[in-house]
């Protein structure tokens, strides 16, 4: 089954509402890490956050590793976060470490 | 701020056709990724390499080469293009592997089409 399972799979907010995105991982957490992709495509790394809560502007990460999840919390949400927000979990390899992606959440934030 | 410029940004080819994607990184990263992206898939590593001259498979490498000349690029290359591979395919770099505080910067994509 998918390692990492993201919810809820879409969410429409009206501006100025908060959202709370899931990741939950099916394998024990090296580190997290949450991407943002703009809907043209490109992706942004938001945060890296193996564990504990980190924010940067009206964005903020909690990883709790005994329960196997993290969330993205967005506070007063803005037109310009609409896209997709993925997690992906570090997975240790034979030949390296890799980034196992989740399918992601699509936002739309309405004005 | 890290650059990552995918060539070209879009493209349709046909079945059995040969099809190279290129990467160019001006980050001077060691690490250096190719993946894919579906609907209703997550993205998905192909190949990576981390030295010029020397690449790895990653999680679905079958249908695919990849080429590393240098540090700053990095090709993906389809031989016999089928049409299932049709997807998106983002490069990435980073300055170490996908470990702690490593950050990855990605590429803007490129929309592959096979007809």
């Amino acid at each position: 089954g998918q390692q990492v399972q993201q919810s809820p799979a879409s969410l429409v907010l009206q501006e100025g509402e908060n959202a709370e995105l899931q990741c939950n991982f099916s394998t024990s957490l090296n580190s997290m890490q949450w991407f943002y992709q703009r809907p043209g495509g490109s992706l942004v790394s938001l945060f890296y956050n193996p564990s504990g809560t980190k924010h940067s502007g009206r964005l903020t990460s909690t990883t709790v590793i005994k329960e196997r999840r993290s969330s993205l919390h967005i506070s007063s949400s803005q037109t310009t976060d609409s896209g997709t927000y993925l997690c992906a979990l570090e997975s240790y390899g034979s030949s390296g470490n890799k980034l196992i992606f989740g399918i992601g959440t699509l936002l739309s934030v309405k004005p | 701020e890290a650059a990552v410029t995918q060539s070209p940004r879009s493209k349709v080819a046909v079945t059995g056709g040969k099809v190279t994607l290129s990467c160019h990184q001006t980050n001077n990263h060691d690490y250096m990724y190719w993946y894919r992206q579906d609907t209703g898939h997550g993205l998905r590593l192909i190949h990576y390499s981390y030295v010029a001259d020397s690449t790895e498979k990653g999680d679905i490498p079958d249908g695919y080469k990849a080429s590393r000349p240098s540090q700053e690029n990095f090709s993906l290359i389809l031989e016999l293009a089928s049409l299932s591979q049709t997807a998106v395919y983002f490069c990435a770099s980073s300055e170490g592997g996908a470990r702690a505080n490593e950050r990855l910067f990605f590429g803007h994509g490129t929309k592959l089409s096979v007809l």
